[in-house]
């Protein structure tokens, strides 16, 4: 069975760094691209950024670029959010998502980040 | 990078149809079929229940249809029923390993 899990999540004063992680199992994290999508409250889906392993590729959406690090660790199933520089318009909650196809089909249940003073 | 644009809100009665709009440019939805569709309940994680524009993953019911035209895709939901009432979001490849969502579709089954 395929399991996505975040970690990590919290309160945060703004101007703050935050690292999510994600572990999976139930399948060969290392041969699987990866993402990370966030809701904000009241808010819709909105797509973070993108990691393949073979070639190395990373991949942003312009809100977050140069603030937000993605990373993996396939020895522990592992993959990362760097988060810096955080302002409260990133309060979000935070899920880890599989790649399928250029569409997305595994879903970790999410992390919830506050960014607040 | 826009969002895509979706309805606010949709509603039909059980055993009716009902579509949901999305609406973007050449820059997403016009140039690129990587087209998905996801059913979000609140509270829990969301799920695909449509990629690359008209395919089903496995487990999806085939009351569920994608299609695209333009600068538009749709999803069509027959045979609504009870459990169907949630949020969808369309979703498009903007280039190389970059997405865009739509603003989301809050369904309600009457």
């Amino acid at each position: 069975e395929v399991q996505l899990v975040e970690s990590g999540g919290g309160l945060v004063q703004p101007g703050g760094s935050l690292r999510l992680s994600c572990g999976v199992s139930g399948f060969t994290f290392s041969t699987y691209s990866m993402n990370w999508v966030r809701q904000a409250p009241g808010k819709g889906l909105e797509w973070l950024s993108y990691s393949r392993v073979s070639p190395d590729i990373k991949e942003y959406a312009d809100s977050v670029k140069g603030r937000f690090i993605i990373s993996r660790d396939s020895a522990k199933n592992s993959l990362y959010l760097e988060m810096n520089g955080l302002r409260p318009e990133d309060t979000a909650v935070y899920y880890c998502v599989r790649d399928h196809y250029y569409s997305f089909d595994y879903w970790g249940q999410g992390i919830l980040v506050t960014v607040s003073s | 990078q826009s969002a895509l644009t979706q309805p606010r809100s949709v509603s039909g009665s059980p055993g009716q149809s009902v579509t949901i709009s999305c609406t973007g440019t050449s820059s997403d939805v016009v140039n690129y079929d990587f087209v998905s569709w996801y059913q979000h309940h609140p509270g829990r994680a969301p799920k695909l229940i449509i990629f690359y524009v008209t395919n089903r993953p496995s487990g999806v019911p085939d009351r569920f249809s994608g299609s695209k035209s333009g600068n538009t895709a749709s999803l069509t939901i027959s045979g609504l029923q009870a459990e169907d009432e949630a949020d969808y979001y369309c979703c498009s490849s903007t280039g190389t390993y970059t997405w865009v969502f739509g603003g989301g579709t809050k369904l309600t089954v009457l």
